[in-house]
């Protein structure tokens, strides 16, 4: 069984908020975990990688907890331009493709 | 230009129709692959290809079929159109089997 599970939203938050959003996937033997980013009616794109010690880049943390089987994904000081899908995506051992959660939208206003 | 270029960008057409989005690339990638996306359903994979002559079913192959004509080109066949085929189809192309996508635009389907 492979599933990624994340809550749709939206979030609704403040310029200059904080935001997290969560994902859990159903099987421990999971090699490798991304955030990809999804404008309204545009295609999906790479946001970052998650690493098991956790990763940062600029405002995005990524971090991984394998026990408890979830990734996360921190927004700090949210932009407008932050407004869009967040697609949690999981490489499953065993399986040659990847698998997508359904996303998370993020709605950030003035 | 974009690196994965996907024809037609949006196309209505009506019940019973063979409709083909073709999908080309110049990453130079070996692994091609056509997503459909829904709302509340996300991307859902239909077919996908790891070289010109391996062809492999997705979760949800049925009423679709796929050509590799080359590694730069994939193209995706809906035989004969039904309305819940409605959608917004991507292609991507990977370079490794966990690496990055790299998606296309997009095909906006409307099946009346």
């Amino acid at each position: 069984r492979k599933e990624v599970e994340q809550d749709p939203g939206p979030f609704n938050v403040p310029e200059g908020a904080t935001v997290a959003f969560n994902c859990t996937y159903s099987n421990s033997a999971s090699q490798s975990f991304f955030w990809y980013r999804q404008d309204c009616r545009k295609e999906p794109k790479l946001l970052m990688s998650v690493y098991s010690s956790g990763n940062e880049d600029g405002r995005f943390t990524a971090q991984l907890n394998r026990a408890s089987q979830y990734i996360s994904l921190l927004i700090r000081d949210s932009k407008l331009s932050d407004s869009a899908t967040y697609l949690c995506v999981v490489n499953y051992v065993g399986y040659s493709t990847l698998t997508f959660g359904k996303g998370t939208m993020l709605l950030v206003s003035p | 230009d974009a690196d994965v270029t996907q024809t037609p960008r949006n196309r209505i057409t009506k019940t019973g129709k063979r409709i083909m989005l073709e999908c080309s690339q110049t990453k130079g990638h070996d692994r091609m692959y056509w997503y459909r996306q829904d709302p509340g359903l996300g991307l859902r994979l239909i077919y996908y290809s790891f070289d010109v002559k391996d062809i492999n079913k997705g979760e949800i192959s049925d009423g679709y079929s796929v050509s590799r004509q080359a590694q730069a080109k994939f193209s995706l066949s809906l035989e004969s159109a039904i309305p819940n085929q409605t959608a917004l189809y991507f292609c991507a192309t990977s370079g490794t089997a966990t690496g990055e996508l790299f998606f296309g635009e997009g095909s906006r389907l409307t099946v009346l």
